[in-house]
């Protein structure tokens, strides 16, 4: 089975500071995506970043990028120039593309941008 | 403007009695999900479904039932049979050919037990 874990449940920064959030995964898939997603206090989770499992390239979004080790099972999410709109709970996510493509979250990493 | 509606925000309810949370999307996306947030645990699935009239249990699926009887709807009743009920529901959507593989989500229902 496959687990997502996230092992800060919370982090701070600085105003316009860079920030690191860890995820690893445990998978046997070779095909798979992974994602980071954002729940501001307004709780609507939208979409950060999306990584496929088969491009080696690590994907970039404005500030935010990713580092993606397929080997190690790691991806985490790199915050540049830190805003206080960042501040949110962030949720890494695995999503299996053999058969259900099932979603596995991890238990998320509640970030406090301060100014 | 597309998205996904919740309704209710906020719902408390007592001990004994089933509540259903609405849920719909004008996305025109076949696959929708429930998910039960709890501080520390993540987002675990209760249900989804993938075609109107089928829906599989997820991993959370004792003490709530589903159905989809429309494209756009997906409710959610949690039934009084679910020992902790006291929860944050998220319903989220997506096309079924996963495509880019993004989940659309409400902006959820919490759900309180006196």
């Amino acid at each position: 089975a496959q687990t997502v874990t996230q092992s800060q449940p919370e982090m701070s920064v600085q105003e316009a500071e860079t920030v690191t959030l860890s995820c690893t995964y445990d998978t046997s898939e070779s095909n798979y995506y992974l994602f980071w997603y954002k729940q501001p206090p307004s709780r609507q989770m939208i979409l950060v970043i999306r990584q496929e499992a088969y491009k080696q390239q690590n994907a970039t979004e404005n500030r935010f990028s990713v580092n993606f080790q397929k080997a190690a099972k790691s991806f985490s999410l790199k915050i540049s120039d830190s805003q206080l709109g960042d501040t949110a709970m962030y949720f890494c996510a695995f999503m299996s593309l053999s058969g259900t493509y099932k979603y596995i979250f991890g238990t998320g990493t509640r970030l406090k941008v301060l100014a | 403007d597309g998205g996904i509606t919740q309704s209710p925000k906020y719902l408390f309810r007592k001990e004994g009695q089933n509540v259903t949370l609405s849920c719909e999307q004008n996305l025109n996306h076949d696959a929708m999900y429930w998910y039960r947030q709890d501080p520390g645990q993540g987002l675990r699935l209760i249900y989804y479904s993938q075609i109107v009239n089928d829906f599989q249990k997820g991993d959370i699926a004792e003490g709530y039932s589903v159905s989809r009887e429309k494209k756009e709807s997906f409710p959610l009743t949690v039934t009084s049979a679910q020992k902790n009920p006291t929860a944050f529901y998220l319903c989220a959507s997506s096309p079924w050919d996963p495509g880019t593989g993004e989940l659309f989500f409400g902006e959820g229902s919490r759900l309180t037990v006196l």
